[in-house]
C-alpha cells in the first residue's frame, strides 16, 4: 500500500481564495512526522510545515496550516489567501519513527493561482 | 546562515559513465539525506549519512553509493550510468535525527545521461 497519497494531481485556485490540498498516510508506527513542502519550478524543495503525531494543535505557520485528522489518517494543506507566488508543487511527506531522517513522499500536487 | 548547497547543478553524462555528486550541508548539520526525483518514480530516498556513517539505505542498486566526510560534507557516486538515472538529485541536511528534526533541501543537481 502507498504510504503516502496525494488524490489531487493538479488544482486551480483563484488568488486570494483558500485551497486545501489532501494527504493521506498510512503507517503502524505512533511515533510520526507528517511535512508539507513546496517546490516551485526551479526544483529547491521548501519546507511549509511540520505536524508531530502526538502534537493535539493543528499546526500553522503564517498561511499555511494543517488539518490533522489522526483516527482519518489524514494531514491536510491549508493555504489561505492565495497568491500567484503559490504556484508549484506541493509534496506531503512522512517520517517514522525508525527510519532515521528518510522521508517517505508522496506524488505531489500541481497548484496553479489564477490572477 | 547559508544552506544547502550542491554541486554541480546540472550535468550531462553518456551511459556508461559514472558521476560523482555534492552537498554540502548547513553549517553544525551532521545528517545528509539523498533523495532522487523522476517523472515516473517521484521523490525516492537514496540514503543518509550521520556522523560520516551511512544510517539508512532506500531500493536502489548497487551502482548508487555515498559517503560522508568527517566536516559533514557529502559524495554520491553513481557508476555505470544508465538512461533511467536522469533524474534531479535533491540532497537534505538536518542537524538531528528524529521524527521531528526538520530537513532543508538543497537546488539540486540535475543529471541527464545520453
Amino acid at each position: 500500500a502507498q504510504k503516502i497519497t496525494q488524490t489531487q494531481p493538479g488544482m486551480f485556485v483563484q488568488e486570494k481564495e483558500a485551497v486545501t490540498l489532501d494527504c493521506t498516510y498510512d503507517t503502524s508506527d505512533q511515533s510520526y512526522g507528517l511535512f508539507w513542502y513546496k517546490q516551485p519550478s526551479s526544483g529547491e524543495m521548501i519546507f511549509l510545515i511540520y505536524q508531530g503525531s502526538y502534537d493535539e494543535q493543528n499546526a500553522t505557520e503564517g498561511r499555511y496550516s494543517l488539518n490533522f485528522q489522526k483516527a482519518r489518517k489524514s494531514a491536510n494543506l491549508v493555504i489561505s489567501a492565495s497568491q500567484l507566488g503559490d504556484s508549484a508543487m506541493y509534496f506531503c511527506a512522512m517520517r517514522e519513527q525508525n527510519a532515521g531522517n528518510m522521508l517517505t513522499f508522496g506524488g505531489g500536487t500541481r497548484l496553479m493561482v489564477k490572477p | 546562515k547559508a544552506g544547502v548547497t550542491q554541486t554541480p547543478r546540472y550535468l550531462i553524462k553518456t551511459r556508461g559513465q559514472q558521476v560523482t555528486l555534492s552537498c554540502s550541508p548547513i553549517s553544525g548539520h551532521r545528517s545528509v539525506s539523498w533523495y532522487q526525483q523522476t517523472p515516473g518514480q517521484g521523490l525516492q530516498f537514496l540514503f543518509e549519512y550521520f556522523s560520516e556513517t551511512q544510517r539508512n539505505k532506500g531500493n536502489f542498486p548497487g551502482r548508487f553509493s555515498g559517503r560522508q566526510f568527517s566536516n559533514s560534507r557529502s559524495e554520491m557516486n553513481v557508476s555505470t550510468l544508465e538512461l533511467g538515472d536522469s533524474a534531479l538529485y535533491l540532497c537534505a541536511s538536518s542537524s538531528r535525527t528524529g521524527t521531528m528534526s526538520e530537513q532543508f533541501f538543497g537546488p539540486g543537481t540535475r543529471l541527464t545521461v545520453l
